[in-house]
């Protein structure tokens, strides 16, 4: 067990729609970091959050959308989604934001039909 | 794009038998890490190198860091079947608190009882 927690864990919806995916930190850790995971795109890098600010945008697309709150748990907001939007959604944390030795949750699977 | 890219792409061995994987990156980095996926799990930390170092151990794990050639590799010495994952190179772009990991394409290791 990593510490990170991610829900919910799968994800079956529409396309046009909106989901929220939530992670919560390790107890400690001030960064959170995105990634979407598919067969043809590999991981990608999305977002970085360090202590409730934006630190670094990856390949993010313009319709999702993510914050990190006070108490440090942090929301990815997918929306107008596409059938290419299903892939796996890891959260990962870390204490600082170097980008060093990170924890990842075990994903959440979305499914867009 | 992918910073590293892993080769071989698949890797099939006996258990017992030693397993490389290897990493190519394109620019300068402050460190290079190793991350084990267990099929649809999250990714797991192994090793970090930095820049300075050559080459580093941790249990079974062996890794080695050429930054001449813009290169490591990650050798798993008695290989068993509890090792079969996807193995991934991450290098660190940005700066200070606001870096972000970037994964390569992975390695598939099958090791065989």
């Amino acid at each position: 067990d990593s510490g990170v927690t991610q829900t919910p864990k799968h994800l079956i919806t529409a396309t046009g729609q909106r989901v929220t995916l939530r992670c919560s930190p390790r107890s400690g850790d001030l960064s959170v970091y995105w990634y979407q995971q598919s067969l043809d795109q590999g991981l990608q890098f999305l977002i970085h959050y360090y202590n409730g600010e934006e630190r670094a945008k990856g390949n993010i697309l313009e319709r999702f959308s993510a914050q990190q709150f006070p108490d440090l748990h942090s929301e990815l907001n997918l929306s107008s989604l596409e059938l290419g939007d299903s892939a796996l959604y890891f959260c990962a944390s870390s204490q600082q934001g170097t980008g060093e030795k990170l924890f990842f949750g075990s994903g959440t699977q979305l499914s867009v039909l | 794009s992918q910073q590293g890219e892993e080769d071989p792409q698949a890797l099939s061995i006996q258990e017992g038998e030693n397993a490389t994987m290897n990493c190519s990156y394109k620019t300068s980095i402050n460190n290079l890490q190793w991350y084990r996926q267990n099929s649809g799990r999250g990714l797991v930390h192994l090793i970090l190198i930095r820049s300075n170092e050559r080459e580093k151990h941790s249990g079974r794990l062996r890794v080695t860091l050429d930054t001449s050639k813009k290169s490591s590799s990650l050798l798993i010495t008695a290989s068993r079947a509890a090792d079969t994952a996807s193995y991934f190179c991450a290098t660190a772009g940005g700066s200070g608190s606001a870096r972000q990991l970037t994964f390569g394409s992975g390695t598939q290791l099958t090791v065989l009882p």
